[in-house]
């Protein structure tokens, strides 16, 4: 079974502090991405990958970056987190951009 | 913007019922997706219906597919409790290489 693990379930982090949120899948996927959901907004994603150092602006973009140095870890970074950003992130792969995606348990994430 | 939009966004149904979930999309789409999302918990991939087919089943689960109409459904044969999730559809679309979702339908069986 493909297995994506993020590294924290819930994290509590104050205003303009960095934040990183971790993501590895173990199933040599291509391609990883990072969505947020929000009530009434429904997922949206941020960034993705679709090979090693290779990223791809998503629709929301602003305020975040990402890092992919290895095939297997996808990093999610708030550069200075900001109370808007607190929200559910999910991280997912997929062996092709046109196969179904693996989502992570999700991490919810409070700025406060 | 969210290109799949699912009907209703709520169903509360008994268990042993059949629950049916639509999803209409906008644009030429490679195909179409469907995932559970239980509560506060990641998405886990229910099934997939690429443009060229009309209907697929897995276990309970029948998905069809409308092209013309750019709509799709689900349904879930003879509902359990654990089946209590928010299922969203989720399209890829020609142009893109990117998943869009909707906002997902929230159903509730009862036991």
């Amino acid at each position: 079974d493909v297995k994506v693990t993020q590294s924290s379930r819930y994290l509590v982090k104050r205003t303009g502090e960095k934040v990183f949120l971790e993501c590895v899948q173990d199933m040599d996927h291509e391609n990883m991405f990072w969505y947020r959901q929000d009530p009434g907004l429904g997922l949206r994603l941020i960034y993705f990958s679709y090979d090693v150092k290779m990223k791809e602006k998503g629709d929301i973009p602003e305020g975040y970056s990402v890092s992919r140095e290895k095939k297997e870890r996808f990093s999610l970074i708030l550069e200075s987190a900001s109370t808007n950003q607190t929200s559910m992130y999910l991280c997912a792969s997929s062996l092709y951009y046109n196969y179904e995606q693996y989502f992570g348990p999700g991490t919810r994430l409070t700025v406060t | 913007s969210q290109q799949g939009e699912e009907d209703p966004q709520a169903l509360s149904i008994q268990e042993g019922e059949n629950a049916t979930m639509n999803c209409s999309y906008k644009t030429s789409i490679n195909n179409l997706q469907w995932y559970r999302q239980n509560s506060g918990r990641g998405l886990v991939h229910l099934i997939l219906i690429r443009s060229n087919e009309r209907e697929k089943h897995s276990g309970r689960l029948r998905v069809t597919l409308d092209t013309s109409k750019k709509s799709s459904s689900l349904l879930i044969t003879a509902s359990r409790a654990a089946d209590t999730a928010s299922y969203f559809c989720a399209t890829q679309e020609t142009s893109g290489s990117r998943l869009t979702f909707g906002e997902g339908t929230q159903l509730t069986v009862n036991p």
